[in-house]
């Protein structure tokens, strides 16, 4: 069975500090995909990165990076220089290979940035 | 707007009555997603399509739930006999079968509230 972890229910941080978000998995499958999503108050989920277990170089797009190691099952988030727009419920996912739109989500993180 | 569309937004209903929910998704996604998602957790599979043949159905999904998508098109998800149980946000999804980047998108819900 799969499952997603997040034990951080929520953090605060001040706009221009860094926050990481961790996610720990668990799958018996060698094959699958890890994804972040972003859900403003707006409620519409924004798909920020798929990641395929082959593939554990870490990512950064702009003020994003993510951190994927194999060895601890961790696929971790990081916000650099974070602003108020940073603000939401940020959801990460597993999913199979073969059947990659069905995702097992995590619980979320709330992240809230004060100016 | 040429986004994922769900309709309505929010439906207020009595324990006992049916209830219909809408998806359009981007037109030329062929692959068709409903998640559930209650307070305070991360979104739930339910079921999905590819063109018009519903492929997976979570066991989450009672017989009092159906899902079409006659045309391949929009699809509908009825609950029958509702229950206070069953509100919830109804999450609607849509992808490209290839799907290269691995995006899922997502329409901003219909809200489901059984008294």
């Amino acid at each position: 069975a799969q499952k997603v972890t997040q034990a951080q229910t929520e953090i605060s941080v001040v706009e221009k500090e860094d926050v990481t978000l961790d996610c720990v998995y668990e799958t018996r499958d060698t094959t699958y995909y890890l994804f972040w999503y972003k859900q403003p108050p707006s409620g519409e989920l924004v798909f920020l990165i798929r990641r395929n277990s082959f593939d554990e170089q870490n990512e950064i797009s702009g003020r994003y990076s993510w951190n994927f190691q194999k060895s601890t099952s961790s696929f971790n988030f990081t916000i650099t220089a974070s602003q108020v727009v940073d603000s939401a419920v940020y959801f990460c996912a597993l999913s199979e290979a073969d059947s990659w739109g069905k995702l097992q989500f995590g619980a979320g993180t709330q992240v809230v940035v004060t100016p | 707007d040429t986004g994922v569309s769900q309709n309505p937004r929010h439906k207020i209903t009595k324990r006992g009555q049916n209830v219909t929910f809408r998806c359009d998704p981007i037109s030329e996604h062929n692959r068709l997603y409903w998640y559930r998602q209650t307070l305070g957790q991360g979104p739930e599979f339910l079921t999905y399509f590819q063109n018009e043949a519903q492929l997976e159905k979570s066991r989450l999904l009672s017989d009092r739930f159906s899902a079409e998508r006659p045309k391949g098109s929009f699809s509908t998800l009825e609950i029958q006999r509702t229950e206070q149980g069953d509100s919830a946000m109804y999450l609607c999804a849509s992808s490209l079968e290839g799907g290269a980047t691995g995006e899922l998108f997502f329409g901003e819900g219909s809200r489901l509230t059984v008294l």
